[in-house]
Formats: C-alpha cells, sequence, structure tokens
C-alpha cells in the first residue's frame, strides 16, 4: 500500500518531443506529491511538486497533471531538450503521519539532438 | 549557503568491515533523512532524524545499521560487518522542519569487495 509504481523504466525522445512518465499509488493518505531529477553521480533535485487540491501544475516547461479519483500523475516536459536527459522519479509523502517520501522506481529518459 | 555534504563520495569496504557515512545538512536544516539506492532502483527510506533524536526509523535493517545526528557535527549512518548486498548509493537529504521540501547531498557511493 506503499508503494509508488512509475512507468516507463525508459523512454527516448527526439528534441522538441513531449516526454510524458506516469504514477499510480495506492495510498490514499498521500498529499505532497513532488517530482526530482537525477543526473549520473548527483543527488536527486526537486524539479515540481502538486498537493490533491489541485489538477494541474505548471513550472516552465515541466507541468504535472492529478487524477486524484484515478490515484495517479504523471509529469509532462514540453520541448525537451538533449539537457533533459536524466532519471526522473516520481515520490509521495504522508505529511500528516511523518516526513518520508516513497519514491517510484524511477524512468531514464534521453532527449536525442 | 552551502548544500547538503555527504563524505566520503566514494568509500569501498572489504566484506565484514564497517563504513560510517557522514552527512552535514544545509545551514539551519534540523531535519535528516537516509535513503539508499540499488543499482537500477528507486530510493528507499532508511531513517529520519532531528538533532538528537531518531524519529522514525521504520526503512532500517533491524541489524548492522545504526544512524545518529548528535547535537555538534554531522549525522552518521553506520553499517557494521559490511556485506555485498549493502552495495548502493547512500543519499542523505535535509528539510529545515518537518514537511518541508528535502533538499539532497551527492551521495556516497558504497561498494563491498
Amino acid at each position: 500500500q506503499q508503494q509508488v509504481k512509475q512507468s516507463p523504466q525508459s523512454l527516448i525522445v527526439q528534441k522538441g518531443g513531449i516526454p510524458i512518465i506516469n504514477c499510480a499509488y495506492e495510498n490514499t493518505a498521500f498529499d505532497y506529491f513532488p517530482w526530482y531529477q537525477q543526473f549520473p553521480g548527483k543527488g536527486p533535485a526537486l524539479l515540481i511538486a502538486i498537493r490533491p487540491d489541485v489538477s494541474e501544475k505548471k513550472e516552465g516547461r515541466f507541468t504535472i497533471s492529478f487524477n486524484k479519483s484515478a490515484k495517479q500523475f504523471s509529469l509532462h516536459i514540453m520541448d525537451s531538450q538533449p539537457g533533459d536527459s536524466a532519471t526522473y522519479f516520481c515520490a509521495a509523502q504522508e505529511e500528516t503521519s511523518g516526513s518520508r517520501l516513497t519514491f517510484g522506481e524511477g524512468t531514464q529518459l534521453t532527449v536525442n539532438p | 549557503n552551502a548544500g547538503v555534504m555527504q563524505n566520503p563520495r566514494h568509500l569501498v569496504r572489504r566484506r565484514g568491515q564497517e563504513a560510517r557515512l557522514r552527512c552535514s545538512p544545509m545551514k539551519g536544516h534540523s531535519h535528516v533523512y537516509w535513503y539508499r539506492q540499488l543499482p537500477e532502483e528507486g530510493l528507499k527510506f532508511m531513517v529520519y532524524l532531528q538533532k538528537e533524536n531518531i524519529i522514525d526509523e521504520s526503512g532500517m535493517p533491524k541489524e548492522r545499521f545504526s544512524a545518529e545526528f548528535p547535537k555538534e557535527g554531522p549525522s552518521i549512518l553506520r553499517i557494521q560487518q559490511v556485506v555485498r548486498g549493502d552495495s548502493a548509493a547512500y543519499f542523505c537529504a535535509s528539510s529545515p522542519r518537518l514537511y518541508n521540501e528535502q533538499f539532497f547531498g551527492p551521495g556516497t557511493r558504497l561498494t563491498v569487495l
């Protein structure tokens, strides 16, 4: 019940494409959903986050779509660039009972020039 | 404001030795979290500490692993009698208060020979 399922495992797009990464969760007590970007040899860095009271959040080229009834959320990267090539992790947090983040398995994104 | 510092960045140990990983949180942050990332997997929560207190250690293996965050100095994750299965990247994150964004360090990559 604490798991977060992420797909696809890997994704290759051309420059300018719109990669979409999906996550699903079971625990309805989750109330904070961040996305992290990780480059090889580096720690994860927060990209964008959403709470269940909104269905969409946009920051620059990154958009989170959130479907509370389906318990799913997704990351869209508009006008993707080779510099976006990284591993992306979705996560979920149950703020009322603890501060731990539960991470998805990760998606390795490659944006070809 | 320096980010989360972790050292060493790379650590090689032989089976049966002890591994000691250090984490200095960002200035002003009193909440520290440790996560483990096995190869090709997402990050898994291990332990959450505040100064001098372990708040949640539900993700820590019952044996050989311990963590502390003393009043002065960095947080320490200690792994006694390491085994090959302990080989992983260990990430520390910090936040200024509960339910705030977690900032990750660059990680310590532990290799057990």
